[in-house]
């Protein structure tokens, strides 16, 4: 089992452009959140998807979107990138609302 | 509001010696976890507690769970410089999400 996987691990993107990160969940898992971390903070929540829809939504704007694939994949996609959207981005994976295990995390740099 | 403390936010301790990591929760949960994060890497899972009363431990490390408290706890025990990191507690407050503390950065002296 190879676990939760995200992709890419590094990105530089410049202020204004879109990114796309990805997440692929462990085996047996149907639920996929997204968290932002910024340097020296804990995590917080972006959003959750289930069955395709998005079922959660925390304190983030429009510019944050996401999408979750037939086969419980999901993409986080963030537009009009800005300074303080550097962060690393971390996916999890669960089996319903049981244990969340989190992927290595995208790593986004903006400049 | 759904609020996850930690203390304290930075611990400097000598190997060999005990310490405890406290997280506090604002509002009724029956689901906390513990997370260790490598500097740079992501979240590995250190505990799950489900219910009041729970303890777990694995290895020099044990968590305890306090519903009517609200609170939780991590033990270090006899401390090893491998355990130098910094330690999440985060709580499902029953909508679907993680609400995560602010961590605590740990660092063992040889």
């Amino acid at each position: 089992d190879a676990g939760v996987t995200q992709s890419p691990t590094h990105l530089i993107k410049t202020r204004g452009q879109q990114v796309t990160l990805r997440c692929s969940p462990k085996s047996g898992h149907d639920t996929v959140s997204w968290y932002q971390q910024a340097l020296g903070q804990g995590p917080q929540f972006i959003f959750q998807y289930y069955e395709e829809e998005e079922r959660q939504r925390g304190n983030f704007p429009d510019r944050f979107s996401g999408h979750q694939f037939p086969n419980y994949s999901s993409e986080l996609n963030v537009n009009a990138l800005l300074l303080g959207d550097s962060a690393l981005y971390l996916c999890a994976s669960s089996l319903r609302q049981l244990e969340a295990f989190f992927g290595q995390g995208t790593r986004l740099t903006v400049v | 509001e759904l609020k996850v403390e930690q203390n304290p936010l930075f611990l400097s301790m000598q190997e060999g010696k005990n310490y405890t990591i406290y997280c506090n929760y604002s509002t009724t949960s029956d689901r906390l976890y513990w997370y260790r994060q490598d500097p740079g890497k992501s979240l590995e899972s250190l505990f799950v507690l489900l219910s009041n009363g729970a303890v777990k431990q694995e290895g020099r490390l044990m968590a305890s769970l306090d519903t009517k408290a609200r609170l939780s706890t991590l033990h270090i025990t006899a401390a090893v410089h491998d355990l130098s990191a910094t330690y999440f507690c985060a709580v499902n407050f029953g909508n679907e999400k993680l609400t995560f503390g602010t961590g605590t950065r740990l660092t063992i002296i040889p």
